[in-house]
Order: structure tokens, then sequence, then C-alpha cells
């Protein structure tokens, strides 16, 4: 079975500094993908970044980086420049083909508070 | 930019009563799903739908839910008889090809009092 583990339930951070939020995963799939998610008090679901498990280089998106460990299972979030606006859950998730389908599997999450 | 969209965003409901949440998928999407996340606890899957029928569901997708496409546009998640423990955060979501490309909608909060 496919697990995702958020070991950080809280975080803060001071605006403008970096912080990483970690995440491991535990699979016996070889093809799947890899996503952060930004939840903010709306509740919406908002794609922040996704890695495909095949491609070794890490991706990017503006402030936010991903370093990705294949071997460890290890999926961290780095969030630079941080700002008032990155205040908000954030999920780790997996996602593998199911039985014909593509789905996910998220973490319990990480509440980030970005301070003043 | 596409979206999902799901109507109502709050519904309260009595218990035992059923309720209908209605989403409608980005239109050249072909796969359809719903994912349910109870109040400060993570977000789960539900079912998938494709091809007018169920490709996967949960153990969570027990008797009281199903799903419909009553038309070429809507997608349906009912549930029956609506329990105290069915009050959660409901998302839609849907994908072109069936692949890592989701979109989700921006959910119905679903109470039953």
């Amino acid at each position: 079975a496919q697990t995702v583990t958020q070991s950080q339930p809280e975080m803060s951070v001071q605006e403008a500094e970096t912080v990483t939020l970690s995440c491991t995963y535990d699979t016996s799939e070889s093809n799947y993908y890899l996503f952060w998610y930004k939840q903010p008090p709306s509740r919406q679901m908002i794609l922040v970044i996704r890695q495909e498990a095949y491609k070794q280089q890490n991706a990017t998106e503006n402030r936010f980086s991903v370093n990705f460990q294949k071997a460890a299972k290890s999926f961290s979030l780095k969030i630079s420049d941080s700002q008032l606006g990155d205040t908000a859950m954030y999920f780790c998730a997996f996602m593998f083909l199911g039985s014909g389908t593509y789905k996910y599997i998220f973490g319990t999450g990480t509440r980030l508070k970005v301070l003043a | 930019e596409p979206e999902v969209t799901q109507t109502p965003s709050h519904q309260v409901t009595q218990m035992g009563q059923e309720v209908i949440l209605r989403c409608v998928p980005i239109s050249n999407h072909l796969y359809f799903y719903w994912y349910r996340q109870i109040l400060g606890q993570k977000v789960e899957f539900l079912v998938s739908f494709y091809n007018n029928e169920i490709s996967e569901k949960s153990e969570i997708f027990d008797d009281q839910f199903s799903v419909e496409r009553p038309d070429g546009s809507n997608f349906t998640l009912k549930i029956r008889s609506t329990k105290l423990e069915d009050s959660a955060m409901y998302f839609c979501a849907s994908s072109e090809l069936g692949t890592y490309g989701y979109t989700f909608g921006s959910g119905t909060r679903l109470t039953v009092v």
C-alpha cells in the first residue's frame, strides 16, 4: 500500500525567509508522480508543484522548489522569500495508476504560517 | 483558464436526508473524480468515473454513495441517507486523459445536522 507522511503538523517562518516542508512516501510502484498542494482558508486545492518520478532533475516553480530523493523516498518543498500569502495548509501527494485510473494519496498536511 | 465548477459551495442538510452535490468538469475532460476531506484531516479518494461507469472506488464509497453523469456537462455525487460523519468538504476533479493532469474544483462544504 502507498503511504505519504508529513511529520511536521505546523511550521512558521518569517516573511522573506526560506522554509522547507518535509514529506516521505512509501511505495513499490516504479512509475508515479509527486505533488505539493496548497490549501488556503478557503479550502480550495491549489497545485504548487509536481515532479515525475522518472525525472532526476528537481522541479522548480518561481519561489517553490523541491528536493526529490528517489532512493530515500523523500520529497521536500522549499519556499524561498516567503510571503504572507503563502500562509496555508500544504499537502504532499503521491499519484499512481491504480485499478485503471490515476488517483492521489495525500499526506496529513503541514500548516504553514508566515509571520510579518 | 478552464475551471471545474462545484455547486453549491456550502450545503446544510438534516441527518437522513438525501443530498446531491453537483460538478461541471472541464468540457474536454474524460475522467472525473470525487475526493473528500473531513475537517482537519487529509483529502481522501472516493471514486473515479470514465465512459459512464465507475472505474475505481474506495472503501469509503459504500452503498450510500452514487455518482452519475446525467447529461453531457454535469457530474453528480449523491448521498442517499446522510449521516453526521458525512460532514466534510467534497472536491470534484477532472482530467483530460486519465493522466496526472487533474484540475480540482473549489469544493462543496457539506454539513449534516
